[in-house]
Formats: structure tokens, C-alpha cells, sequence
């Protein structure tokens, strides 16, 4: 079946660092790709999506790009803030269905 | 306006008993989904309804695990005879447009979920 593979963590920074947390999938046909965060103490968000290959989503700094040809959706951003704590989790849903199928999420500390 | 609800907020039941975990979705949303995240995990699709049927309930991971939307607003999950593995946090979604609309996808918005702990 689908699945989402994402780094683990807890991926520790200093302020203004640069970020990268991989995500990989598996799937058949072509779903669209998110990332949901989960700020302390708070519900889930949608950071950014690509609905299909070679589309890039963008939000708050935060990119990713949808690569059909190496399965990815990496997320980065150039320089990370102390508030953009959280766990970070990738995600595809399956264009028949909706639902969404989750990684396990990364955990991302900044430090000032 | 107001985002998706959920109710409670906390539950803490002993083994063998009944819950019953509640959902408002935002309003005029079609799409309703329930998810389970046990700790350190990501969220993991249970069941999904669109309006008040019940299109996909091929994640509930047993026959103690129920759910109703009987008026396509709010929804009920249903856990009976409950077990220590059932501790975690419930989480409801909301969509605007469900699969079979002209959009392939629209935006799930989440609620802040319910942490239940069987004791």
C-alpha cells in the first residue's frame, strides 16, 4: 500500500540555520503531497502542497518540491527562526480516496 | 469563523469501558475524516464520511471501533470495551468538497484532538 517515509528526529538547529527534512513515498498513481506541522500545544496545520510532479509549494519561508522521478518531497527553508519548533510531518493523499497517509513526523528544535 | 471541534478534550477511561468521542466540523464542509496518532507517531486514517455516509471505514482497527454522522454535521466516534492499546490522541478533519467534487482535492482542516488514556 501507500507509504511515507520522513527523516527522523529530533533535528536540532541553531537560529538561521539551514533546514532540510527528507521525505520519500511510496504510492501508485500520482497523489498530491503535503506538510503538516504541529506547533506545541496546537492541532495539526498545512504548511505547504504540490498537487503533481515538478510543482513547488511554498508558505511561511518553507519550500518543497514534488520529484515524481525520485519518489521526494524534501522540505527546506534557508534560515530557521526559535519559533518554527514542531513536528514536521509529510504526507500524500490518495486521489480516489482523500484520506492522508502520514510519516512519522521529524521533530525540529531551534535554538537561538 | 470557527475551525473544526472536537469534544473532550482529555478522556481517561478504565479498560472495558465505553467512550464516546465527539466531532464539529466546520460548517458546510462535506468531507469528514478520523484519524488516531499514538505517541510519537504520525496521525493513521481510520474512517471518512462524506455528508452522513460512510464511504471508507477500512482503517478502524477493530469491530469495538464505531462512527456516525447521521445528519452529515457532527459525528460521533465510538469506541466500546475499551483497551490500553486504544490510548491516544483522536483526531478529527474537515474538508469542503468531497472526492467525487469538480476539485481533486481540497484542504483537510483538523481539530485539536481528544487524548484518551485507558487505564
Amino acid at each position: 500500500g501507500d507509504s511515507v517515509t520522513q527523516m527522523e528526529g529530533p533535528v536540532t538547529l541553531s537560529e538561521e540555520a539551514f533546514l532540510t527534512i527528507n521525505c520519500t513515498y511510496t504510492a501508485t498513481g500520482y497523489p498530491s503531497l503535503f506538510w503538516y506541522v504541529q506547533y506545541p500545544g496546537e492541532g495539526l496545520q498545512l504548511l505547504l502542497k504540490a498537487t503533481k510532479a515538478d510543482d513547488k509549494g511554498s508558505n511561511k519561508g518553507f519550500e518543497a518540491t514534488y520529484r515524481k522521478e525520485t519518489t521526494s518531497f524534501h522540505l527546506e527553508k534557508g534560515s530557521v527562526q526559535v519559533s518554527d519548533s514542531a513536528v514536521y510531518f509529510c504526507a500524500l493523499s490518495d486521489r480516489d480516496t482523500d484520506k492522508l497517509i502520514f510519516g512519522t513526523g521529524t521533530r525540529l528544535q531551534v535554538f537561538p | 469563523g470557527a475551525g473544526v471541534s472536537q469534544s473532550p478534550r482529555y478522556k481517561v477511561a478504565k479498560r472495558g469501558q465505553d467512550v464516546a468521542l465527539r466531532c464539529d466540523p466546520i460548517s458546510g464542509h462535506v468531507s469528514l475524516f478520523w484519524y488516531q496518532q499514538a505517541l510519537g507517531q504520525g496521525p493513521e486514517f481510520l474512517t471518512y464520511f462524506q455528508n452522513e455516509a460512510q464511504l471508507d471505514k477500512s482503517g478502524l482497527p477493530s469491530d469495538r471501533f464505531f462512527a456516525e454522522r447521521p445528519e452529515g454535521s457532527v459525528s460521533t466516534l465510538k469506541i466500546q470495551r475499551t483497551q490500553q492499546e486504544d490510548s491516544a490522541v483522536y483526531l478529527c478533519a474537515s474538508s469542503l468538497v468531497g472526492s467525487s467534487g469538480p476539485v481533486r482535492y481540497n484542504e483537510q482542516f483538523f481539530g485539536p484532538g481528544t487524548r484518551l488514556t485507558v487505564l
